[in-house]
């Protein structure tokens, strides 16, 4: 079946240290993968997705298929980039995707 | 920009309420998805749909039931509320085309519908 893990349900971090959230993930296709983030009163939105291979608000992510992981990082947090984030996996040949159960990333200034 | 909007942004039901969560989509979306998201257990997919009159089960249908009875608007149905459904309910459209994988695809959300179940 196919799952999502984030094993990390908070992470704390200050003002321009690194961040990396981690994913992994469990499918046996070809896995299609996303990062979604939520700020405070805001909606779900739709971060970076892996195939574009794109640089969103200084986030990459990187498709490991040997450790099945889809890390999210970040060289120096920002105090706006506390939000939530989901990692989610989109089911090969369909328009469903299964979420992770979230990361809370705190900057601390 | 696409605008997907969810009736209520609060509701308070009582055990054993029916109950009418409603979502509508402004950009002739084809799929629309109703997900609940708690705490911990982050988001969980109930209902979806591809088309009109159409419906699968998510993951979490139990006690759940939806009606798609126009393109753009996808209503999820709590027939008998329980305390147990006590949730931050999250619609969600996607552009799709039933049965092809895109992979352009992206999910819009909702603001959601913080229902409480008393």
């Amino acid at each position: 079946a196919q799952r999502v893990t984030q094993p990390e349900k908070l992470l704390s971090v200050f003002k321009g240290a690194p961040v990396e959230l981690k994913c992994n993930y469990s499918y046996s296709g070809s896995p299609e993968l996303f990062w979604y983030v939520q700020y405070s009163r805001q909606r779900l939105q739709l971060l970076l997705r892996h195939i574009s291979r794109e640089s969103i608000k200084g986030f990459t992510a990187d498709l490991n298929k040997g450790e099945t992981s889809f890390h999210l990082k970040k060289p120096f947090a920002q105090e706006e980039d506390s939000a939530m984030y989901y990692c989610a996996l989109l089911q090969g040949g369909s328009e469903k995707l299964v979420f992770g159960k979230g990361t809370k990333l705190t900057v601390n200034p | 920009d696409v605008k997907v909007t969810q009736s209520s942004r609060y509701l308070v039901k009582r055990t054993g309420e029916k109950v009418f969560l409603e979502c509508v989509q402004d950009m002739d979306h084809e799929n629309m998805f109703w997900y609940r998201q708690d705490p911990g257990l982050g988001l969980r997919l109930i209902y979806f749909s591809y088309d009109v009159k159409m419906k699968e089960k998510g993951d979490i249908p139990e006690g759940y039931s939806v009606s798609r009875e126009k393109k753009e608007r996808f209503s999820l149905i709590l027939e008998s509320a329980s305390t147990n459904q006590t949730s931050m309910y999250l619609c969600a459209s996607s552009l799709g085309k039933q049965g092809v994988f895109a992979t352009n695809e992206k999910l819009f959300f909702g603001s959601g519908t913080q229902l409480s179940v008393l």
